[in-house]
């Protein structure tokens, strides 16, 4: 059964420190996505960034980026220059190819970043 | 502006009272789903929708009732046999293209017992 891990449920960062939120999963099917999500207070999930498991080079989007080891089975989110805005949880979520589509989710990293 | 639009932001049941959460949404997206999110947890999956007039359970689907009539809209109901409702609620959309279309979320519902 598929299955994603995160570990950390809370971390600290100074401002303008970069900051590694940790993300293992579980699957026996070859092709599938790895996505992270942020969810500030108010509560709405914002995409972050999309790792596929072909895919040969590790994802980028502006500050973050994704440290994909296929081996270990980990897809690690990497935020550079935190800024104070950047406080929320973190999900790290999964969808293979007989999922239908669906997104199976950890249980969230709640940052803290520190002026 | 396309996005998911979820109403109430707010939502009181009483004991023994069916509640509706709406979720409409304008990405023309076939599939559709909805998420329960208790205090400081992950998102579980309650039903999804890949088609119109097609849905199926997710993994905590007991004491909730979905449809699906069109594309535009998959509302939930909370009924009286959920026991323990209080949680927010999220929907979702997503493009069946690939594995990488990532799932557009709504503001979500916050629902309480009274």
């Amino acid at each position: 059964a598929q299955k994603i891990t995160q570990t950390q449920p809370g971390m600290f960062v100074q401002e303008k420190e970069a900051v590694t939120l940790d993300c293992t999963y579980d699957t026996s099917d070859p092709s599938y996505g790895l996505f992270w999500y942020k969810q500030p207070s108010s509560g709405e999930m914002i995409f972050l960034i999309y790792q596929g498991s072909y895919d040969q080079q590790n994802a980028t989007e502006g500050r973050y980026s994704l440290n994909f080891q296929k081996a270990r089975k980990s897809a690690n989110l990497v935020i550079s220059a935190s800024q104070l805005g950047d406080s929320a949880m973190y999900f790290c979520a999964m969808r293979w190819m007989d999922s239908s589509y669906k997104l199976i989710f950890g249980s969230g990293t709640r940052l803290l970043v520190r002026p | 502006d396309g996005g998911i639009t979820q109403s109430p932001k707010y939502l009181f049941r009483k004991e023994g009272q069916n509640v509706t959460l709406s979720c409409e949404q304008n990405l023309n997206h076939d599939a559709m789903y909805w998420y329960r999110q208790d205090p400081g947890q992950g998102l579980r999956l309650i039903y999804y929708s890949q088609i119109v007039n097609d849905f199926q359970k997710g993994d905590i689907a007991e004491g909730y009732s979905v449809s699906r009539e069109k594309k535009e809209s998959f509302p939930l109901t909370v009924t009286s046999a959920q026991k323990n409702p209080t949680a927010f609620y999220l929907c979702a959309s997503t493009d069946r293209g690939s594995l990488g279309q990532p799932q557009h979320f709504g503001d979500g519902t916050r629902l309480s017992i009274l």
